[in-house]
């Protein structure tokens, strides 16, 4: 149980396009779902915070116009990544908070997805 | 504010050895404590996690993890290690009680010889 996706895993585009990233529980229902970026050799980087139903909370430097979030429901969020510049090129991993109660406080994460912007 | 600190970027051990990975964290209170493992190009996968109780957790794959409080440490242990573990581990902590945002340690690379 318990299992993230995360859709495209992969995606190369070209610079100025927009790109959306999928992310599902499968298998349970999440309230909350985080994105994540992660550099090479480098631990992740808390995204924002998207809670079903409501807006987004960005952390700190994150730009919320760029990294457009939605949480239409309790088992999917998108993230698209508007104007895409080879900068936003990076390993984006997604994750789910499971609702059910008893697992509310653990985190279940996706497969990540490869965005490469040339 | 939380920090979470693996004091060791990399670690090489020999198939069939023990292993140790450390982890400390700097917290007001005791926080979640959780072990994620990512193969390369992959997502992460939790193994483990503390919340209260039994300060000694076991995780899957044969791993466990000890919640010391006086040291503020939760380190994660396998007695024999197998090629397939190598991967990178990130401990990680998240407030008691609600909000749920993880904070992660840099991660420990762990290469396994044959």
């Amino acid at each position: 149980g318990a299992v993230v996706s995360q859709h495209p895993s992969r995606v190369i585009c070209k610079s100025g396009t927009s790109v959306k990233i999928e992310c599902r529980s499968l298998d349970f229902q999440a309230t909350t779902m985080f994105w994540y970026r992660q550099f090479p050799k480098k631990s992740l980087m808390l995204m924002a915070t998207s809670n079903e139903g409501s807006k987004a909370t960005y952390e700190q430097g994150v730009e919320k116009d760029k990294f457009l979030i939605n949480h239409a429901s309790l088992t999917l969020s998108t993230l698209t990544v508007t104007s895409a510049h080879p900068e936003d090129s990076s390993f984006y991993i997604c994750s789910a908070r499971d609702a059910t109660s008893g697992r509310e406080n653990t985190q279940y994460f996706g497969p990540g997805t490869r965005l490469t912007v040339l | 504010a939380q920090s979470v600190t693996q004091p060791d970027i990399h670690i090489t051990v020999s198939e069939g050895a023990s292993l140790e990975l450390r982890c400390n964290y700097s917290y007001g209170a005791t926080p979640y404590l959780f072990w994620y493992v990512q193969s390369p190009g992959q997502g992460l996968q939790l193994l483990l996690k503390y919340f209260s109780g039994d300060t000694l957790v076991q995780g899957i794959k044969g791993f466990e993890a000890e919640f010391k409080r006086s040291q503020s440490s939760f380190n994660l242990r396998k007695p024999s290690v197998h090629w397939s573990d190598a991967a990178e581990y990130f401990c990680a902590v998240a407030p008691l009680g609600g909000g749920n945002k993880l904070t992660f340690g840099t991660g420990t690379q762990l290469k396994v010889e044959l």
